[in-house]
């Protein structure tokens, strides 16, 4: 069975700061892992991923993400906040073994303030 | 861009109301899902399909059934509509059988079941 855990409901951070997002993931196999946001009164958009290949990854609004296969981590992150960040992002893994079906984390609100 | 709609962006139902929840890609994609989103834990799989008449159940899919007699449009069917109902829907899509598939997400259908 796959699984991801968002260990932090809540993040808060100042605006300028850098933020970080932490996500874990247990699968039986190589994992596909995925990075969504979703703004307020809007439908969940794609970040980044991590397939193979480079550990780290970079995606839209300047966020980036590095896969640690030994913690098993995906944690997503961005060197300089923005008050426009503040969204609720969710992490998501999809094993091999079981093709078409992701697994998502519970989410976490990330809220930047000014 | 993927652009992927649903009917409804609210409704209100009663209980044992029969509820349909229509959502449709316009961009060929093969794969489509249906997902409940309820605070805290997090995006949960209802239902999915990899082809036009084929379905697969997800992690929840007791009191839904769907339905997918075109490509581009994937129903999700509340039999008998019950409160622990009440919930944000969410379509997704995918373009191939790829386990590295991005999924697209409609805007959410955010149903009541009075």
């Amino acid at each position: 069975a796959q699984s991801v855990a968002q260990p932090e409901d809540q993040v808060n951070v100042a605006e300028g700061n850098p933020l970080t997002v932490k996500c874990t993931y247990s699968v039986s196999g190589n994992p596909y892992l995925f990075w969504y946001v979703q703004y307020p009164n809007r439908g969940l958009q794609f970040l980044l991923k991590y397939i193979t290949g480079d550990n780290l990854v970079k995606g839209s609004y300047g966020f980036e993400a590095e896969f640690n296969k030994s913690q098993t981590s995906f944690h997503l992150k961005k060197p300089s906040a923005l008050v426009s960040d503040s969204a609720l992002y969710f992490c998501a893994v999809r094993d091999m073994a079981n093709a078409g079906k992701s697994t998502f984390g519970d989410g976490t609100t990330l809220t930047v303030k000014p | 861009d993927v652009k992927v709609t649903q009917s409804s962006r609210y409704l209100v139902k009663r209980t044992g109301e029969k509820v349909f929840l229509e959502c449709v890609q316009d961009m060929d994609h093969e794969n489509m899902f249906w997902y409940r989103q309820d605070p805290g834990l997090g995006l949960r799989l209802i239902y999915f399909s990899y082809d036009v008449k084929m379905k697969e159940k997800g992690d929840i899919p007791e009191g839904y059934s769907v339905s997918r007699e075109k490509k581009e449009r994937f129903s999700l069917i509340l039999e008998s509509a019950s409160t622990n109902q009440t919930s944000m829907y969410l379509c997704a899509s995918s373009f191939g059988t790829g386990d590295t598939d991005t999924q697209y997400f409609g805007p959410g259908t955010r149903l009541t079941v009075l």
